[in-house]
C-alpha cells in the first residue's frame, strides 16, 4: 500500500472558524509533510515531522497548527485563517527524514471565506 | 537566481511524440534530482529519482543529469494523451537536507 489519504478533500471555511485537516500513511514512513500550492505554481514546504517530532517550520504563522498524534497520522489544525490561504493543502511522507522519495496525498482544497 | 529553474511552458505537442522537459540548477553540489507528474487538482506523483550524473530509464521515461552544465532532463517516449500534466523538477540542494527544492513546473498537453 503506497497510498497517503487526506481528509477533507475540499474545505470551505470563514476566517473565523476553526477546523483540522487529516493525513494517513500505513507504509511504515517515519517522516511526514506538509505543503501548501497555490494555482500554477510547485508545492511550498509548511512543515516536516521525523520521527513524530517537528523537524522544520518554513516560518509558518501560527494560525496553522500542526500536530502528529501517532507515526501515522497528521494534522493541521487551520484557525482564524486569511482568504490568501486558500490553496492546496498537500500530505507527504518518506520513509525516513532523510528521504528524497516523497509520497504525496491527493491533497485538500481549502477556501476561506 | 533560483535554486532550480524550470520553463513554465505550456508545452503541446502531438500524440507519439518525443518530449523534452528541462531544469537547470545553480549549484553544483546538488546530487540528487527527481521529476514529480502531478495532473490537474492532484497530489504530485514521483516519476523518476536520480542521482549524480548519467541517465536513467523506466519504460517511456528518461531523466538525465548533466552536471558538467548543471542540466537536468526528462524524455517521454511515444507520449500518451495520458501524459498530459504538469511535471515538476525537484532537488533537496544538499545531501543531507530535508526539504525539496521544486522547479515552477511545465503544464504538458498531448493532443490526440
Amino acid at each position: 500500500d503506497t497510498e497517503v489519504t487526506q481528509t477533507p478533500k475540499h474545505l470551505v471555511m470563514g476566517m473565523t472558524n476553526k477546523k483540522s485537516l487529516k493525513c494517513e500513511q500505513h507504509m511504515g514512513h517515519r517522516a511526514m509533510y506538509w505543503y501548501k500550492q497555490k494555482a500554477k505554481k510547485p508545492p511550498e514546504l509548511m512543515f516536516v515531522y521525523s520521527y513524530e517530532k517537528l523537524s522544520i517550520n518554513e516560518s509558518v504563522p501560527s494560525r496553522f497548527s500542526p500536530e502528529c498524534p501517532n507515526s501515522s497520522l497528521l494534522n493541521l489544525h487551520l484557525h482564524a485563517l486569511q482568504p490568501e490561504d486558500s490553496a492546496l493543502y498537500l500530505c507527504a511522507s518518506s520513509q525516513k527524514s532523510v528521504d528524497y522519495e516523497q509520497y504525496f496525498g491527493p491533497g485538500t482544497r481549502l477556501t476561506v471565506t | 537566481q533560483k535554486e532550480v529553474e524550470q520553463d513554465p511552458g505550456p508545452l503541446s505537442v502531438p500524440e507519439g511524440a518525443i518530449v523534452s522537459l528541462n531544469c537547470t540548477y545553480s549549484n553544483s553540489a546538488f546530487q540528487y534530482f527527481m521529476w514529480y507528474r502531478q495532473y490537474s487538482r492532484k497530489g504530485p506523483e514521483l516519476l523518476m529519482y536520480t542521482y549524480s550524473s548519467g541517465n536513467k530509464e523506466d519504460g517511456r521515461f528518461t531523466a538525465q543529469v548533466d552536471k558538467s552544465s548543471k542540466y537536468i532532463s526528462l524524455f517521454i517516449r511515444d507520449s500518451q494523451p495520458s501524459d498530459s500534466a504538469t511535471y515538476l523538477c525537484a532537488s533537496p540542494g544538499f545531501q543531507g537536507a530535508q526539504k525539496l527544492v521544486f522547479g515552477q513546473g511545465t503544464r504538458l498537453t498531448i493532443n490526440p
